[in-house]
């Protein structure tokens, strides 16, 4: 069972269109990080959400923390080539002692068409 | 600060042998992860480390996978005895404490024939 569902699972657009991934879970998490991931690379932070109904805001990128802090969205207005990637949430949880983990959703496939 | 740095970038071996990778992670981190990523699936978790205590370990480390942080600054992970169904992206990544976020190197990807 897939703790973090994320939709849609590939989405390709025009240069110029907006659009919206989700992140979904029965879950509640401490906190929220997105992260995009390009071929043959690791994942690299984009933001932490952490409390909910939280908005946070990065140029063209617009993340939402739900306010059950189950779900989060990212929007992207007039998306770009670069921003061509795979998008993906990770939820943290304390699993106890101190410790958070982090699960992460199977991503979102972006690809934005020039 | 340059990052999370993993060797080799690729690995390639025959179903049977051992294979080791190496993490070198950013110098003031106390944290360090291991994760694996397959095809269209992602990171899950496999281990992590506290300075050089390995604190948890996912069902998903069969006793053929170890990990070792022997003086809390870089790590390795060997898998013995391979299976093709080892195949993935070994992701390391690193954090100053429990609560920051990690910093991923660009990891290790591992085929067995």
């Amino acid at each position: 069972t897939q703790l973090l569902e994320q939709s849609p699972q590939f989405l390709s657009i025009q240069e110029g269109e907006n659009l919206t991934v989700y992140c979904n879970s029965s879950s509640v998490f401490s906190s929220l990080q997105w992260y995009r991931q390009e071929p043959g690379e690791g994942p690299v932070l984009l933001v932490t959400v952490v409390t909910g109904g939280e908005v946070k805001k990065l140029k063209r990128l617009t993340f939402q923390f739900g306010d059950a802090r189950k779900d989060s969205s990212l929007h992207i207005t007039a998306a770009q080539p670069g921003d061509t990637g795979l998008y993906l949430c990770a939820g943290a949880q304390d699993s106890g002692a101190g410790s958070y983990q982090l699960t992460f959703g199977k991503g979102t496939k972006l690809s934005v068409i020039p | 600060d340059t990052g999370v740095s993993q060797d080799p970038r690729h690995k390639i071996t025959k179903r049977g042998q051992n294979v080791t990778f190496r993490c070198d992670p950013i110098s003031e981190h106390n944290r360090l992860y291991w994760y694996r990523q397959t095809l269209g699936q992602g990171p899950e978790f496999l281990t992590y480390f506290q300075n050089e205590a390995q604190l948890e370990k996912s069902r998903l480390l069969s006793d053929r996978f170890s990990a070792e942080r022997p003086k809390g600054s870089f790590s390795t992970l060997e898998i013995q005895r391979t299976e093709q169904g080892d195949s993935a992206m070994y992701l390391c990544a690193s954090s100053w404490d429990f609560s920051s976020p990690l910093h991923f190197g660009n990891g290790t990807r591992l085929t067995v024939t």
